[in-house]
């Protein structure tokens, strides 16, 4: 059973525009969420969380919001580079403290000039 | 401060074989985690080292083992593999709590 789900298995986008990526998830009990960026060959690396208790978070380019009632959260990149193009994960945990992420599937990003 | 390390990057084996990975984490950081990525399943999680106690574990059979150094260094045992073993393992450590910090991965192929 997908607990973190992201449906969309690729995106295109061009250079300068938003790029939206959107991930569900199932269980109620996620207390923190987290999106990685992926470049082949290469470890996930980390982009931006969020807390259970919040529901927007941003750092530069990179805003994640979280809709609990939907249980559904979303990463906005704006304006988008084309050294954006990756594969973004999103993944849950049932707390800030636990290592246990469940990822989602991922979603490959590609931004064109 | 370097990353997170892990050796071998890339590793081939056949079937019955067993393989050792291991992994340097940042320095100071305590807690050591590890994930199989493969095509089919994605990213999952394996298990959780924090002062050389394994902490949590995943859905994987006890084929898969793992164990911590007082050091933090980490390192995973696969016994037995199978051909569906087959995959990139990352190793991941954090200070406390928060956000991990992934390695580069060793890709493993089972023939």
């Amino acid at each position: 059973d997908q607990q973190v789900k992201q449906n969309s298995p690729s995106l295109s986008v061009q250079e300068g525009r938003i790029s939206i990526l959107n991930c569900d998830y199932t269980n109620s009990m996620f207390d923190y969420f987290l999106w990685y960026k992926k470049y082949p060959a290469e470890g996930p690396t980390f982009l931006i969380s969020i807390s259970s208790i919040k529901d927007k978070n941003e750092d530069g380019r990179f805003t994640v919001f979280l809709n609990k009632s939907a249980k559904h959260l979303s990463l906005h990149i704006v304006p988008s580079q084309p050294g954006d193009s990756a594969v973004y994960f999103c993944a849950a945990s049932y707390s800030y403290n636990t290592d246990k992420l469940i990822f989602g599937t991922g979603t490959r990003l590609q931004v064109f000039p | 401060k370097a990353g997170v390390t892990q050796t071998p990057r890339y590793l081939i084996k056949t079937r019955g074989q067993q393989v050792t990975l291991s992994c340097s984490p940042i320095s100071g950081h305590r807690s050591v985690s590890w994930y199989q990525q493969t095509p089919g399943q994605g990213l999952q999680f394996l298990f959780e080292y924090f002062s050389e106690t394994q902490r949590n574990k995943g859905n994987f059979p006890g084929r898969f083992s793992g164990r911590q150094f007082s050091n933090s260094r980490s390192e995973m045992n696969v016994s037995t593999l199978e051909l569906g073993d087959s995959a990139l393992y990352l190793c991941a450590s954090r200070l406390s709590g928060g956000e991990q910090f992934f390695g580069p991965g060793t890709r493993l192929t089972v023939l």
